[in-house]
């Protein structure tokens, strides 16, 4: 069982461009989620989802877009990269009720 | 606002000791707390929770205190080996009120233990 799969591990951006942070997992989970983690900060919510189909905004969504179309995967978006979205961004599932697994995180550093 | 407050940002331990890693929270409506160890380069992994209907939980090495009136969680390792050497979040959630999905994170301890 891979669990919870992040590519890339590190990504290196110039301001105003856009990319993708994919995540995948192979446990058949309904809810996905993805957090960043600043230092001095801890892990905060960025957006989650509960099922293919679903979406919604979690504490700090700005700057970011996702999509479920497939239970499996759960990818973020930037549109249009910016330096205070340099962080360590991390995917995360679960069932309902169930603590969530993380992926081993996506190191972005935007220039 | 810090809704899970993590106050110690670090804390050393001899090996065979007991470290006590401590957490408070503001928001009432939390009723299911977790605790997450990270190391270097990894994800953070599930370690132990507590339901806001019980005031212990056991697992192993690890037991997880919860005071309501106080709004404080501990969770207690013993005896701590140096592989616990990480960082340890606290994370609590709003079950009852439907967002048992989304998790509030404190900022984490690290703990070290030697040798």
């Amino acid at each position: 069982n891979a669990g919870v799969t992040q590519t890339p591990k590190f990504q290196v951006l110039k301001t105003g461009q856009s990319m993708t942070l994919q995540c995948a997992q192979d446990m058949n989970h309904e809810y996905m989620s993805w957090y960043r983690q600043d230092p001095g900060m801890g892990l905060r919510l960025i957006h989650y989802s509960v099922g293919a189909g679903i979406t919604d905004q979690g504490e700090v969504p700005n700057g970011y877009n996702v999509s479920r179309s497939t239970t499996e995967d759960f990818p973020l978006r930037l549109l249009s990269a910016a330096p205070s979205q340099t962080s360590v961004y991390f995917c995360a599932s679960s069932f309902p009720g169930s603590p969530l697994h993380f992926g081993n995180g996506t190191r972005l550093t935007v220039t | 606002d810090q809704q899970v407050k993590q106050n110690s940002p670090s804390l050393s331990v001899q090996e065979g000791r007991i470290s006590i890693l401590n957490c408070d929270y503001t928001n009432s409506m939390f009723d299911y707390f977790l605790w997450y160890k990270k190391y270097p380069a990894e994800g953070p992994t599930f370690l132990i929770s507590i339901s806001s209907i019980k005031d212990k939980n056991e697992d192993g090495r690890f037991t997880v205190f919860l005071n309501k009136s106080a709004k404080h969680l501990s969770l207690h390792i013993v005896p701590s080996q140096p592989g616990d050497s990480a960082v340890y979040f606290c994370a609590a959630s709003a079950r009852s009120g439907g967002s048992n999905y989304k998790l509030t994170f404190g900022k984490g301890t690290l703990l070290t233990v030697n040798p």
